[in-house]
């Protein structure tokens, strides 16, 4: 069964804690990305991982960190930088290259409270 | 900076009836523009997207239209469904790169059976 999944799909954190979300993918995708959404809104974009040990940051990048050390996954820490950590986290990935289709896992949503 | 703008904000429908949801966007140099539904609590999920070498695209009930010249394009879906219920996002690839996204603020389609 290929996809991308996301664990926990619920979390909660006290505030001036470290979280770490989980995103692995099995479908052979060199991209991978992870979003922010917050209620009525759009996605906004955090980072992205074009390949292997590279990535770069999004849009909204301050407050979180990642690492690409397996191709399979790419997981997020939002740190107690991060002033409004509370959110729906989503992570996606592409092929990559010109294959610019992104497919999304099913989210965590994060609540720091 | 880039942006997307989604109308409208909310949409009701009738089943059987036809909807429509507009974006229009400002990087003139952006050639990929998908489609997401997203249901209550679920990741996006993409149903269709276009390229911006062609106008229009069909995949059964749902056509993209693309409009180069005036910057926008739109999401047609026809003989509406109640499970067709759920919020619309469109998203723009940005002209300088092949994996950042730019999306709009959502569409919430309701289906009246």
């Amino acid at each position: 069964d290929g996809g991308i999944t996301q664990s926990p799909k619920y979390l909660f954190r006290k505030e001036g804690q470290n979280v770490t979300l989980s995103c692995e993918q099995n479908l052979n995708h060199d991209a991978m990305y992870w979003y922010r959404q917050d209620p009525g809104q759009g996605l906004r974009l955090i980072y992205y991982s074009q390949i292997v040990n590279d990535f770069q940051k999004g849009d909204i990048a301050e407050g979180y960190s990642v690492s690409r050390e397996k191709k399979e996954s790419f997981p997020l820490t939002v740190t107690s930088a991060q002033k409004n950590p509370t959110a729906f986290y989503l992570c996606a990935s592409s092929i990559g290259g010109t294959h610019n289709e992104q497919y999304f896992g099913p989210g965590t949503r994060l609540t720091v409270t | 900076g880039e942006n997307v703008e989604q109308h409208p904000s909310t949409l009701s429908v009738q089943e059987g009836d036809s909807a429509v949801i507009k974006c229009t966007y400002s990087d003139s140099a952006s050639n990929y523009f998908p489609w997401y539904k997203q249901e209550l609590g679920k990741g996006p999920q993409l149903i269709i997207d276009i390229r911006s070498n062609v106008g229009e695209k069909k995949d059964q009930r749902i056509a993209v239209t693309l409009n180069k010249t005036a910057k926008h394009f739109s999401l047609h879906i026809t003989e509406t469904q109640p499970e067709d219920s759920a919020v619309y996002f469109c998203a723009a690839l940005r002209g300088d790169s092949s994996y950042k996204l730019i999306f709009g603020s959502g569409t919430r389609l309701l289906v009246r059976p």
